[in-house]
């Protein structure tokens, strides 16, 4: 079965520093796919990124960074330079495809704190 | 181009009362998917549609719960009774069909309706 460990439930650090969400999964499927989304206190889960099973090239954008290593089943995120507006939840999760429709598993999610 | 629109956003309840939800996906999305958020848990999937059918209920407490999709558009997803352990966030999201595999589908989610039961 699917599974998503996100071991940090709370993460607080002073603006601009750098800061690392990690994620850990479980699957038995060769073909998969992970996302991570954020949480903002309004509630809606905003989607970040979605990598697939196939591509280990690390990725970044502006200043969201990722960090794929199958070989530890890790998916991490790393911030640079905090902002206040980054204090969210942050999810990380799971899909696989089962009988043609897709299975979705999320971790407990990791909250973020920037203090100004 | 409008993202997942759900209402109320805020429901205050008795416990045995009845509640409903509505979610009004991304145009054009086939597929439309109700979730569970209890604080301080990540979403637990409820329910999934394609187009109008039900293709993935397996969590669903079908006991109380029921949800419907009559035109393959909008949805309702229905509580009753509640009871207090439904108190949580509801999320409602959507993603495109592809014709590749639908593990590699982005789901899109609505801002959510929190249900407190008393």
């Amino acid at each position: 079965a699917q599974k998503v460990t996100q071991a940090q439930t709370e993460i607080s650090v002073v603006e601009k520093e750098d800061v690392t969400l990690d994620c850990v999964y479980e699957t038995r499927d060769t073909t998969y796919y992970l996302f991570w989304y954020k949480q903002p206190p309004s509630g809606e889960l905003v989607f970040l990124i979605r990598r697939n099973s196939f591509d280990e090239q690390n990725e970044i954008s502006g200043r969201y960074s990722w960090n794929f290593q199958k070989s530890t089943s890790s998916f991490n995120f790393t911030i640079t330079a905090s902002q206040v507006v980054d204090s969210a939840v942050y999810f990380c999760a799971l899909s696989e495809g089962d009988g043609g429709f897709q299975k979705l598993v999320f971790g407990t999610g990791t909250r973020l704190l920037v203090s100004p | 181009e409008a993202g997942v629109a759900q209402s109320p956003r805020y429901k205050i309840i008795e416990k045995r009362q009845s509640v409903a939800f509505w979610c009004n996906p991304i145009s054009g999305h086939a597929t439309l998917y109700w979730y569970q958020q209890i604080l301080g848990q990540g979403p637990k999937l409820l329910i999934q549609f394609q187009n109008n059918g039900v293709v993935d209920d397996s969590q669903l407490p079908k006991d109380r719960f029921s949800a419907e999709r009559l035109k393959g558009v909008d949805s309702t997803l229905k509580i009753q009774p509640a009871k207090l352990e439904d108190s949580a966030v509801y999320l409602c999201a959507s993603s495109r069909k592809t014709s590749g595999l639908a593990s590699q589908e982005t789901q899109y989610f609505g801002p959510g309706t929190r249900l407190l039961v008393l």
